[in-house]
């Protein structure tokens, strides 16, 4: 089955305790992107690959970092989580990175920092 | 940067009713303008889309029209049905920053029985 899996689902965690979000898409695609989504903000991107080995900030990289060694993989890493933090993280991907296309969501991701 | 605003931010409506939601944006360069629907708890997914070279798109009871030159596009969802009832996104990408996605704030729309 065609899909984007993220892990974990929920995830309650302390100020400054290192975490990483995995993402994985079995679609072949190109591109894969990161976004947060709080309660009246909509999605907003954190950052996002074109391809392997390629990476740009979004709207929101601050307090983020990610990496893209392969082309399923893309994680996310929170490297001094702080409570601001705290919210829906979405993982999505797309087909080509040239023509932008419709984008695969996973499941999200329910981050709590305390 | 992109920005991209979405009104009306809540949309109540009668069922059988027509419903429209509209975005507009800032990047005359974008060129990809998508539509997602989120049911409470699930993750967004594409209802319709649409790129510059068109003006209007349709797909059964749901269209979207594109206004290039006012940097504004719309979702047209007919015969509005309970289980339309959800948080619809507006997006515009593929402009200055090629990889770049953004989202409106979203509408939540909720269709009465």
């Amino acid at each position: 089955e065609a899909q984007v899996t993220q892990n974990p689902r929920y995830l309650i965690t302390v100020t400054g305790k290192k975490l990483t979000v995995t993402c994985s898409q079995n679609m072949n695609h190109e591109y894969m992107s990161w976004y947060r989504q709080d309660p009246g903000l909509g999605l907003r991107q954190i950052y996002y690959s074109m391809n392997v080995e390629v990476t740009d900030k979004g709207d929101v990289p601050e307090g983020y970092k990610v990496s893209r060694k392969e082309k399923r993989n893309f994680p996310l890493i929170l490297e001094s989580p702080s409570p601001n933090q705290t919210s829906l993280y979405f993982c999505a991907s797309s087909f080509s990175a040239r023509v932008v296309g419709e984008q695969y969501f996973g499941p999200g991701t329910r981050l709590t920092v305390t | 940067g992109e920005n991209v605003e979405q009104h009306p931010s809540t949309l109540s409506v009668q069922e059988g009713d027509s419903a429209v939601i509209k975005c507009t944006y800032s990047d005359s360069a974008s060129n990809y303008f998508p539509w997602y629907k989120q049911e409470l708890g699930k993750r967004p997914q594409l209802i319709i889309d649409i790129r510059s070279n068109v003006g209007e798109k349709k797909d059964q009871r749901i269209a979207v029209t594109l206004n290039k030159t006012a940097k504004h596009f719309s979702l047209h969802i007919t015969e509005t049905q309970p289980e339309d009832s959800a948080v619809y996104f507006c997006a515009a990408s593929g402009g200055t920053n090629a990889g770049k996605s953004t989202f409106g704030d979203g509408t939540t729309l909720t269709v009465k029985p």
